[in-house]
């Protein structure tokens, strides 16, 4: 079975820290990797994607994706109280993702 | 702006009465997908259309049935809800990749769903 594994946390991080937050996934023939962002109450939104080995910059946003070690990790820089939220790693499978349950961050002021 | 739509944003029904969640989209995606997802949980893949055709997960109880009659909509129908229905459901879409690879998926804001 097709796995993806997150730390649940939550990952406790002071304001302006970098934030890193990790996934595994177990199908070595996985090709896209996206990462999405949940808010209590709310549905996951879209914050990253990243289909190649190395880094990808978005803003705050780096997503690093390591295939050889079937790992991909998303570093928030500067993070703020808004950043808290439930963090999401999605493998994509064929025409469908696998979800991680997910890593809670928490930004403290 | 392009979104994903979803009706009722809460629905409360009776144990064992049917209800139908619907899900629009003007993305013009060819793949949307329903998810379940509980408190604390990852969303849990129900079923997926690619185009008109119907993917059905394994373990999708009978309950849970879905129509796509057209590109735009999509519903939800839950055939006798049980209290463990109760749930976050979730619509969300995405363009269709080659040889099935996936591309991003875009979430509808969700119908909270209570079974008393």
């Amino acid at each position: 079975q097709k796995e993806v594994e997150q730390n649940s946390g939550p990952l406790s991080v002071p304001e302006g820290a970098i934030a890193s937050l990790n996934c595994t996934y177990s199908d070595r023939g996985s090709q896209s990797f996206f990462w999405y962002r949940q808010y209590s109450g709310k549905s996951p939104e879209l914050i990253m994607s990243i289909y190649s080995n190395g880094d990808k910059e978005d803003g705050r946003f780096t997503a690093q994706l390591n295939k050889a070690s079937q790992y991909v990790s998303l570093l928030i820089r500067d993070s703020q109280p808004s950043d808290s939220a439930t963090y999401l790693c999605a493998v994509g499978g064929f025409q469908k993702l696998v979800f991680g349950t997910g890593t809670r961050l928490l930004v403290s002021p | 702006d392009a979104m994903v739509i979803q009706n009722p944003r809460y629905q409360v029904t009776q144990f064992g009465k049917p209800v139908t969640l619907s899900c629009s989209q003007t993305l013009n995606h060819n793949v949307m997908y329903w998810y379940q997802q509980k408190s604390s949980q990852a969303p849990k893949l129900l079923f997926h259309y690619y185009d008109k055709d119907f993917n059905n997960e394994a373990d999708t109880p009978d309950n849970f049935q879905s129509r796509r009659p057209n590109t735009s909509f999509c519903f939800l129908d839950i055939r006798s809800p049980g209290l463990g229905d109760a749930a976050m459901y979730l619509c969300a879409t995405s363009r269709g990749g080659g040889r099935g690879l996936s591309y991003e998926q875009y979430f509808g804001p969700g119908t909270r769903l209570t079974v008393t």
